[in-house]
């Protein structure tokens, strides 16, 4: 399968911490994508980042990727509650050349007020 | 900007029966997806559309899912028929171009077979 992982499935932090999740994917990649869904909602892009970057900033989202170890990371600063919800994120595949996205698990994060 | 609109929400039912999605991306949005997201895993993409053509359907159950976009705008998703499995959110996506960019989603539609 080409869909990735995230890491944790769950996170549980205080309000003002920051919440780091990682991915991890299977194959070469023309860039890779973070989204965001809250409960009972379709999915918000948050960033992509090209495979010839390394690290993004948008807000308090840092985004990191590293196609050697196929893995990415999404870091959010200062967390708020209302950044409660779930992370996915999307490659697509060099390999296909479809430019379809293969998402992730998703991470469960709730930020506790 | 207008948002993906998708219909209904929600829909209830039974096993066997048939049902339909609607869809409505963005205004100039020439690609559009459909994916199902079962409960606690991330979207599955079942059919992408450039225009009214087909780009990307390997992963769409052939004997029970049709999907068509007539006119390049709106789209269809039709389960006939519906098995307990089914049981998901379908989601509705459009992008600018196949170029692996950002995609706008839609709220989905909640389906439940009983």
């Amino acid at each position: 399968s080409q869909q990735g992982e995230e890491d944790p499935q769950a996170l549980s932090i205080q309000e003002g911490e920051n919440a780091t999740m990682n991915c991890s994917y299977k194959t070469s990649i023309n860039n890779l994508q973070w989204y965001r869904q809250n409960s009972g909602r379709g999915l918000v892009h948050l960033i992509l980042i090209r495979s010839n970057e390394r690290e993004k900033h948008s807000g308090r989202l840092r985004v990191t990727l590293d196609t050697s170890k196929k893995s990415s990371s999404l870091l959010i600063t200062a967390s708020r509650a209302a950044d409660t919800a779930s992370y996915f994120c999307a490659t697509d595949s060099r390999e296909t050349g479809a430019n379809n996205l293969f998402f992730g698990t998703g991470t469960r994060l709730t930020v506790i007020p | 900007e207008a948002g993906v609109a998708q219909s209904p929400r929600y829909k209830i039912i039974e096993k066997r029966q048939s049902v339909a999605f609607w869809c409505n991306p963005i205004s100039g949005h020439a690609t559009l997806y459909w994916y199902q997201q079962i409960l606690g895993q991330g979207p599955k993409l079942l059919i992408q559309f450039q225009n009214n053509g087909v780009v990307d359907d390997s992963q769409l159950p052939k004997d029970r899912f049709s999907a068509e976009r007539l006119k390049g705008v709106d789209s269809t998703l039709k389960i006939q028929p519906a098995k307990l499995e089914d049981s998901a959110v379908y989601l509705c996506a459009s992008s600018l171009d196949t170029g692996g960019g950002e995609q706008y989603f839609g709220p989905g539609t909640r389906l439940t077979v009983t």
